[in-house]
């Protein structure tokens, strides 16, 4: 049961850097989401992708880019880093809305900026 | 911004039961409740949910108001490794694009001691 699998777990850069995260999922979820989480803080929804072919912004997203490959993965690229993305960031998925089901979460992947 | 309300922190003690508040007074008619856990900033784990009635699975009980205004998660015999921030969340729907998304607050660090 592999659920939403992140890669990488742990990524340094420099300011200016590009960079793309990436997600998977394998439960045939037609929603996924990207958030991103600062110390002492809750988590905060940059974009969203309701079914294959659509995204959204969410609360913060500037800075970043989304893409939703298929129905599996949700990528998430930083185009130019800069220290304030400095992060852990958090992929989701959930099943049909609707149908009141649970986000489901992967790991994090760990971002400093320098 | 959250629409929910919790404590920073709590304690309890291994093997009694954790009494979790959470207010959420603006919450919609069709807004679900979540709670999620995140322990040592691993990904957030799901819990429970609820809409309406009183919710219970093998991990916890919710109890929630008749006016929706607030509720409780209930761990009925809490455990050290269930020292972790619990986020009570209200899901909210995005109807443009059928679906929805979690609007987290800072949590509750709950202390289980022994």
């Amino acid at each position: 049961n592999a659920g939403v699998t992140q890669t990488p777990k742990f990524q340094v850069l420099k300011t200016g850097q590009s960079m793309t995260l990436q997600c998977a999922q394998d439960m045939n979820h037609n929603s996924m989401y990207w958030y991103r989480q600062d110390p002492g803080m809750g988590l905060r929804l940059i974009y969203y992708s309701a079914s294959e072919g659509t995204t959204d912004k969410g609360e913060v997203p500037n800075g970043y880019n989304v893409s939703r490959l298929n129905k599996r993965e949700f990528s998430l690229r930083l185009e130019s880093a800069a220290p304030s993305q400095t992060s852990v960031y958090f992929c989701a998925s959930s099943g049909n809305w609707g149908g009141d089901q649970p986000q489901h979460f992967g790991d994090g992947t760990r971002l400093s900026i320098l | 911004d959250a629409k929910t309300t919790q404590p920073p922190s709590m304690d309890c003690a291994e093997g009694r039961a954790a009494n979790l508040p959470c207010n959420h007074s603006t919450i919609s008619g069709n807004e679900y409740v979540y709670w999620y856990r995140q322990i040592h900033s691993q990904g957030p784990q799901y819990i429970i949910h609820g809409l309406k009635n009183n919710e219970t699975n093998e991990m916890a009980s919710l109890i929630i108001t008749e006016d929706r205004k607030s509720s409780t998660l209930i761990l009925p015999h809490a455990t050290l490794r269930d020292t972790a921030v619990y986020y009570c969340i209200v899901r909210v729907a995005l109807l443009k694009y059928n679906t929805d998304k979690l609007i987290f607050g800072t949590g509750t660090r709950l202390q289980v001691f022994p």
